[in-house]
């Protein structure tokens, strides 16, 4: 089956510092992928939607300029969270989505959980 | 604006024993329904997916009903183990826009 993988799996950082994750898709190519970010015992919310070679859609109350997403080729995403404050900790999990007409078929990444002193 | 519910939140069951997951949604407009489990820490697994035109889809000893006009979803469990204690998420799909619901935390007791 379709396999996304994320790194890291885990990242401790300073407040004020920067923070890269990587959402790849391995064995297949994804025109769309997609952030999610999921707070202790709440449900995963949707943060943005990438599309390669253009701008992500950013959902309503996240900051683009603080999660910077990249979405440079069909099997990679990044998103970086800029300047981290602890308030940004938390798991985050990409998805990729098969093209084709398997509408519906998300593939979702382990997670990266990020914490931020 | 769809919101998805989840009932029960909590669910503690003795091994053995057969259960079953609700789920609702309040806008029926959705191309599929997709059950995912999540252990503690860590990533989805995406369990069964039923798009808009099926009414359920089985793996193994899970089953996953569909009632779109009414909004509802239902994942049966059959013959619980303890490793099947994790929570349990129901999302919905409409265009490229999956909304989650906030899971049920299944505990299978020994």
């Amino acid at each position: 089956g379709a396999v996304v993988s994320q790194h890291p799996s885990r990242v401790i950082c300073k407040s004020g510092t920067s923070v890269k994750i990587e959402c790849r898709s391995l064995d297949f190519q994804a025109t769309t992928m997609f952030w999610y970010r999921q707070f202790p015992k709440q449900s995963l919310m949707l943060m943005a939607t990438s599309n390669e070679g253009s701008k992500a859609t950013y959902e309503q109350g996240v900051e683009k300029d603080k999660f910077l997403i990249n979405h440079a080729s069909l099997t990679l995403s990044t998103l970086t969270v800029t300047s981290a404050h602890p308030e940004d900790s938390s798991f985050y999990i990409c998805s990729a989505a098969l093209d084709g007409p398997r509408i519906g078929a998300q593939y979702f990444g382990p997670g990266t959980r990020l914490l931020v002193l | 604006k769809q919101e998805v519910t989840q009932i029960p939140a909590a669910l503690s069951v003795p091994e053995g024993e057969n259960l079953v997951l609700n789920c609702s949604f309040t806008d029926s407009a959705i191309y599929n329904l997709q059950w995912f489990r999540q252990d503690p820490g860590k990533g989805l697994t995406s369990l069964l997916l039923i798009q808009s035109s099926q009414r359920e889809q089985t793996s193994g000893r899970l089953n996953a009903s569909l009632d779109k006009s009414s909004g509802r979803s239902t994942l049966y469990i059959a013959a619980s183990q303890p490793g099947d204690s994790a929570t349990y998420l129901c999302a919905v799909r409409r265009d490229d826009k999956i909304i989650f619901g906030k899971g049920t935390r299944l505990h299978i007791l020994p």
